[in-house]
């Protein structure tokens, strides 16, 4: 039972363009959000995050959306970049320790 | 700068072979984890250690055991490696935001 789902498992975007993957997830005692980024044969790196006390985030140009009603979050990269095509997984942590991921949306963006 | 270092970085084990992982971070965080990676899985957490000396269960702990040695290092055993245990293997350790990870272990069970 997937608690944390990204339905997408890939996306394509062009250069400049917005991308927008998103996450759901079941459990609402999650209570902070995060965003990985993978590139191949490397570990996941920190990207953004959000509280679920809030309801946007946004850190260059990166911008995480949360709607807690909805049990939904997003991430927006605004403009996209060739450099940006890894695989991006949504996180949630419960009690501050237990994170857990989603399957991961791989983007590729053209040139 | 070390931050996590996991080793080994590959590993090929027969059926029923054991084996240990071994995870080491440099940052002062009290919190540790193992997770897996499988195609189309995502990382799915096996254990977590919210400081020393307590150890958790994560999504999928079976087939698996932790040790959390001290603050530093969170090992992982496989006392009898099975094919469904292939996968790559993540440590990572957190403060109170985001984690940080290693760089993984490839591990084949044949």
């Amino acid at each position: 039972d997937q608690q944390v789902k990204q339905n997408s498992p890939s996306l394509s975007v062009q250069e400049g363009r917005i991308s927008i993957l998103n996450c759901d997830y079941t459990n609402s005692m999650f209570d902070y959000f995060l965003w990985y980024k993978k590139y191949p044969a490397e570990g996941p790196t920190f990207l953004i995050s959000i509280s679920s006390i809030k309801d946007k985030n946004e850190d260059g140009r990166f911008t995480v959306f949360l709607n807690k009603s909805a049990k939904h979050l997003s991430l927006h990269i605004v403009p996209s970049q060739p450099g940006d095509s890894a695989v991006y997984f949504c996180a949630a942590r419960e009690g501050g320790f237990k994170t857990i991921f989603g399957a991961g949306t791989r983007l590729f963006v053209k040139a | 700068n070390a931050g996590v270092t996991q080793t080994p970085k590959f590993q090929v084990l027969k059926t029923g072979q054991s084996m240990t992982l071994q995870c080491a971070q440099d940052m002062n965080h009290n919190s540790m984890y193992w997770y897996r990676q499988d195609p189309g899985m995502g990382l799915r957490l096996i254990y977590y250690s919210a400081s020393e000396g307590t150890t958790d269960k994560g999504e999928v702990p079976n087939g698996y055991n932790v040790s959390r040695l001290n603050k530093r290092e969170f090992s992982l055993r496989l006392e009898s490696a099975a094919p469904s245990q292939t996968s790559v293997y993540f440590c990572a350790s957190s403060g109170f935001t985001e984690a940080f990870f290693g760089q993984g272990t490839r591990l084949t069970v044949v």
